[in-house]
């Protein structure tokens, strides 16, 4: 069945460098992903997203990669910063055959040491 | 609003008693998540509704379990004859998907659910 999974439950960093933090898939159909950020007591907030025709985006100090041979996603954190301590999931989207769901994977908690 | 609103916030409850949890989501939105989240864990696929399709139940962990949508606004998680190891966190997500164009789910800070 689908499943995304993480390879790294935890990662503990540096302030000032920088993050990586991965994600495979094994839906080859997904056609979308999306990183989230969640914070204690808080619910996950999108960080970025890529679809499968694509295979970089960049945002704000974040870049995601994503290697379709492979079924391989991740999301680099520049100069990270104490606020970027949270739990990181990556998220897969596949539709089709009558049914279209988000497939979260068990995230990373990502600890930025000062 | 502005965002996804869940309520309540916290809800504790006794074993055996029934609980609703509520979700609204973002106006025009018409693809509705919900998920469950316990301590330190990830987020646990229960219910997705999109437009008027059949919502895809798949998640449901038991028939203890059910929800319903108003149209493309309100949605309700019934949980019946609460168990403690129905304790977690219960989040809800809208996002907008009409043919191959979807936005990113966007996420409520969810129902912190605890059964004595």
């Amino acid at each position: 069945g689908e499943s995304v999974g993480l390879h790294l439950p935890t990662l503990s960093v540096q302030e000032g460098d920088n993050s990586i933090i991965n994600c495979a898939y094994s839906n080859s159909a997904s056609d979308y992903f999306i990183w989230y950020k969640q914070e204690s007591g808080k619910g996950p907030q999108f960080i970025i997203d890529i679809r499968s025709n694509m295979d970089k985006r960049q945002g704000q100090r974040v870049t995601v990669l994503l290697n379709k041979t492979v079924k391989h996603l991740s999301l680099q954190i520049a100069a990270t910063q104490p606020g970027d301590s949270a739990v990181y999931f990556c998220a897969d989207f596949t539709r089709g055959g009558g049914s279209e769901k988000l497939v979260f994977g068990k995230g990373t908690k990502l600890t930025v040491n000062p | 609003g502005a965002g996804v609103s869940q309520s309540p916030s916290n809800k504790v409850t006794e074993k055996g008693k029934d609980v609703e949890l509520r979700c609204d989501p973002i106006s025009g939105h018409t693809a509705l998540y919900w998920y469950r989240q316990r301590l330190g864990q990830g987020l646990e696929f229960l219910i997705y509704f999109q437009g008027n399709s059949a919502p895809d139940k798949s998640g449901l962990p038991s028939d203890r379990f059910s929800a319903e949508r108003t149209g493309e606004s309100v949605s309700t998680l019934t949980i019946q004859r609460t168990q403690q190891e129905d304790s977690a966190v219960y989040l809800c997500a809208s996002s907008f998907i009409q043919g191959l164009l979807n936005t990113e789910a966007f996420f409520g800070q969810g129902t912190r659910l605890t059964v004595v």
